[in-house]
């Protein structure tokens, strides 16, 4: 059973375009996280949830829009796609007091056309 | 402004020796470190991590030493095994709601 889950693993899309990424955990955990890993291969933390509600925003185009419908899932929808969105994007959770270890998923490969 | 940085981006060793991996941080107000594993096509999973408090933990064969004053930590793999080829992620976090910081990466290939 697969703890951090996120769909789809691969997304190819053409710039202009606006497309969903989904994420699912089923460790019980509180908090959830959006990061990039650019082509420079830093992992960089684009938001971060707590129990549904938003704790991190970090200077993220308005284009990106994370939804968390429950605590277990935090979906990231992306507007007007540019060449410059392609990248890998990580879904992770962490528990309450976990000092910042992350569970991750297994990423989402974007490319932007 | 990389507050984690991890120098080198390769590192190749024999299996049975010791692979060490450096990382050095600018932020002092880092008081946890932690060391993930990524394997292709995977996400980074945790590996071992160290309080500030302390100066090493060891856990199998992977052993964590932070040096605070010259704010550096380094991982030690030993034995080397060809599965512990992968990219390994030094990350740190202060206190508080802050999220963890990685570093590039440093990717191992364990040569059998």
């Amino acid at each position: 059973d697969t703890a951090v889950s996120q769909t789809p693993k691969y997304l190819v899309t053409q710039m202009g375009n606006d497309k969903s990424i989904k994420c699912e955990q089923n460790l019980g955990h509180d908090t959830m996280y959006w990061y990039k890993q650019d082509s420079k291969k830093f992992l960089k933390i684009m938001f971060s949830y707590n129990n549904k509600e938003l704790i991190i925003n970090e200077t993220v185009p308005n284009r990106f829009s994370p939804k968390s419908p429950d605590k277990a899932h935090l979906n990231l929808h992306i507007n007007s796609l540019e060449l410059g969105d392609s990248a890998v994007y990580f879904c992770a959770s962490s528990p309450t007091g976990g000092h910042g270890k992350l569970f991750f998923g297994s990423g989402t490969q974007l490319s932007v056309l | 402004d990389q507050q984690v940085k991890q120098n080198s981006p390769s590192l190749s060793v024999q299996e049975g020796r010791i692979s060490i991996l450096n990382c050095d941080y600018t932020n002092s107000m880092f008081d946890y470190f932690l060391w993930y594993k990524k394997y292709p096509a995977e996400g980074p999973t945790f590996l071992i991590s160290i309080s500030s408090i302390k100066d090493k933990n060891e856990d199998g064969r992977f052993t964590v030493f932070l040096n605070k004053s010259a704010k550096h930590l380094s991982l030690h793999i030993v034995p080397s095994q060809p599965g512990d080829s992968a990219v390994y992620f030094c990350a740190a976090s202060a206190r508080g709601n802050t999220p963890l910081v990685f570093g590039k990466g440093t990717r191992l290939s364990v040569i059998a």
